[in-house]
């Protein structure tokens, strides 16, 4: 079975803080993903990775950027935090048009 | 705006119904995707149907998809208590990097 790891299962942070987001998959899947996801809103995407250091938009990257140093690594950096940015956070894997492999997601509190 | 909107936001019915829920969305897909999460989790992937398929089933779920009224259905027979949880229809539109977009969900409640 897929593995996706995210590394902390709740997480709080203070404002101005910067913030890291990790997330290990373990399928050699060449696409990963970071959502967040909020009441009312659904899932929204903020940046997805389709190889090793390679990086795109999605629909919200505003105050967000990512790392993929690695193929089974995405990270997701929070420059600076703010209580905006108070969710829950969603990492993805997947194989070229195969479905998506889900992580079980870190609620992130910023103070 | 929404790719994909499902329908209804919310659903209760009696275990042992069967649980119909819809997705609409807006542009020409390479496939749509069901999803289920339960609470405080992540999303577990239900169901994938291509553009080029009508129906798919997999236990006690059938997908339909509907290329022309660009719409999905997903139908849950005999549910159970344990099929609580949101819903999410997903499409993705080229199939080349696998990129989501997903609706809002519809919270499915079923009563023992």
């Amino acid at each position: 079975d897929v593995k996706v790891t995210q590394s902390s299962r709740y997480l709080v942070k203070r404002t101005g803080e910067k913030v890291f987001l990790e997330c290990v998959q373990d399928m050699d899947h060449e696409n990963m993903f970071w959502y967040r996801q909020d009441p009312g809103l659904g899932l929204r995407l903020i940046y997805f990775s389709y190889d090793v250091k390679m990086k795109e938009k999605g629909d919200i990257p505003e105050g967000y950027s990512v790392s993929r140093e690695k193929k089974e690594r995405f990270s997701l950096i929070l420059e600076s935090a703010s209580t905006n940015q108070t969710s829950m956070y969603l990492c993805a894997s997947s194989a070229t048009d195969q479905p998506q492999h889900f992580g079980d997601g870190t609620r992130l509190s910023i103070l | 705006s929404q790719q994909g909107e499902e329908d209804p936001q919310a659903l209760s019915i009696q275990e042992g119904e069967n649980a119909t829920m819809n997705c609409s969305y807006k542009t020409s897909i390479n496939n749509l995707q069901w999803y289920r999460q339960n609470s405080g989790r992540g999303l577990v992937h239900l169901i994938l149907i291509r553009s080029n398929e009508r129906e798919k089933h997999s236990g006690r779920l059938r997908v339909t998809l509907d290329t022309s009224k660009k719409s999905s259905s997903l139908l849950i027979t005999a549910s159970r208590a344990a099929d609580t949880a949101s819903y999410f229809c997903a499409t993705d539109l080229t199939g080349a990097n696998s990129k989501l977009t997903f609706g809002k969900g519809i919270t499915l409640s079923v009563r023992p």
